[in-house]
């Protein structure tokens, strides 16, 4: 199957900085990218919806502001989350479509800590 | 709106079959998918099912009726290895740019 790769894999954060985590398609042009958070022993929440060269779309109570989404490439789309916050900590991943594909590809995952 | 239901938790023991079922009541229905998810790792393609009826892959199955809104995941000759979070998913257009709704996910713990 097609590769996703994030970056970092693990990051631990000061309360009020901001955070940068990588999500590429190695091996194939990722027309659609798509951000989850998971929580402990919680499935899958979709944050927002990312196509190259337009802006994201948000899920319902996911603000835009403090999660940016970039998707300047078929390759690359990356998700800041600024001003972080304890709360803010959580397992993010990100999952990648091409265009006549009917899957979807998880990245392995980015481990986020704010102390 | 969007419902996908799976049970909590479940536990078999190692050798056994075990059959994880998945409702789902969503606006529209372009497939239905299964990933396995160990802890602190993201989730691994199992299944897709699209049309009714079963699809084999060595030791998991997958099933789906369309007309019932279900869906089943079939572990045969369990290894503990399976001891995973199995997540139920559903596309409801055709589009691979429309994101996956997913189930809360069947925590299985395999026994010796």
């Amino acid at each position: 199957g097609a590769v996703v790769s994030q970056h970092p894999s693990r990051v631990i954060c000061k309360s009020g900085t901001s955070v940068k985590i990588e999500c590429r398609s190695l091996d194939f042009q990722a027309t659609t990218m798509f951000w989850y958070r998971q929580f402990p022993k919680q499935s899958l929440m979709l944050m927002a919806t990312s196509n190259e060269g337009s802006k994201a779309t948000y899920e319902q109570g996911v603000e835009k502001d403090k999660f940016l989404i970039n998707h300047a490439s078929l390759t690359l789309s990356t998700l800041t989350v600024t001003s972080a916050h304890p709360e803010d900590s959580s397992f993010y991943i990100c999952s990648a479509s091409g265009r006549h594909s009917y899957e979807q590809y998880f990245g392995p995952g980015t481990r986020l800590t704010v102390t | 709106g969007q419902n996908i239901d799976q049970p909590t938790e479940m536990t078999a023991t190692e050798g056994a079959i075990v059959q994880i079922n998945c409702t789902y009541q969503t606006s529209g229905f372009n497939g239905l998918f299964w990933y396995q998810q160990h802890a602190g790792e993201a989730p691994t393609f199992l299944s897709y099912n699209v049309l009714d009826g079963l699809e084999e892959k060595g030791r998991f199955s997958s099933f789906l009726s369309r007309s019932k809104g279900y869906s089943y995941l079939l572990l045969k000759e369990l290894q503990m290895k399976d001891s995973a979070s199995y997540l139920c998913a559903v596309r409801d257009e055709d589009s691979g740019n429309t994101p996956l709704v997913f189930g809360k996910g069947t925590r299985l713990s395999v026994i010796a």
